[in-house]
């Protein structure tokens, strides 16, 4: 069955330190590939969006990488903020028909 | 811009009770919107989607059911509670296909006793 895969403990970085996500998946062929960043209590929020046939992405503080061949995309936050800790969503789409699946989420937390 | 609403925002209610949880979308004309449950300790399931008024489609067969009544409304319903059903639920909505970005409403956290 189809898998996606989030680490589900914490990840404690520092602040000012690059943080960097994963997120791997199984039995999946996604077109593209979504992270989406939510604080407790609240909605999801979209962040990024890549798709197969690119390899990175940028926005600001924010880089994200897809490797199809590894079935993996890396999140990365570089010059991280106390404001950056929340809980950071992957989500796939095998495109056409089939729905947007998501990750349970990888909580961060950047500490002062 | 578009904006996307949800009420209530904490509901208590016991077991055998009915519920109806609403979602109302601005700014915007014929959205897909969905529904999504998300429990302690587990990802986002998509409850129902609709790509239009009076069209409902389920993803996991419950005691929860949808409607659409306007092009911009979304309701969450049951006709009695059960403690699983207790969650935090989120509305969304996209503009063109579901695999397009989806924008989530505030959410409702319900608590079944």
């Amino acid at each position: 069955s189809q898998k996606i895969e989030q680490n589900s403990e914490a990840l404690n970085i520092q602040e000012g330190k690059t943080a960097t996500l994963t997120c791997n998946y199984t039995n999946y062929s996604p077109a593209y590939l979504q992270w989406y960043r939510q604080d407790p209590g609240r909605g999801p929020v979209f962040l990024l969006l890549i798709r197969e046939n690119e390899k990175e992405k940028r926005k600001e503080r924010l880089k994200v990488t897809f490797d199809t061949t590894l079935k993996q995309s890396l999140f990365h936050i570089t010059a991280s903020q106390p404001a950056d800790s929340a809980t950071y969503l992957c989500a796939l789409s095998g495109g056409g028909a089939d729905g947007l699946t998501f990750g349970k989420g990888t909580h961060l937390i950047i500490q002062p | 811009s578009q904006t996307i609403h949800q009420w209530p925002a904490t509901l208590v209610q016991p077991v055998g009770s009915p519920l109806s949880l609403e979602c109302t979308v601005e700014g915007t004309s014929n959205p897909n919107l969905y529904w999504y449950r998300q429990a302690a300790g587990r990802g986002l399931q998509l409850l129902f989607y609709s790509v239009g008024i009076g069209q409902i489609s389920s993803e996991v067969p419950q005691n929860l059911s949808a409607s659409r009544p306007q092009d911009r409304q979304f309701i969450l319903s049951s006709k009695k509670l059960l403690l699983s059903d207790s969650g935090f639920y989120l509305c969304a909505w996209t503009q063109g296909a579901w695999t397009d970005t989806q924008y989530f409403g505030p959410g409702t956290r319900l608590t079944v006793l």
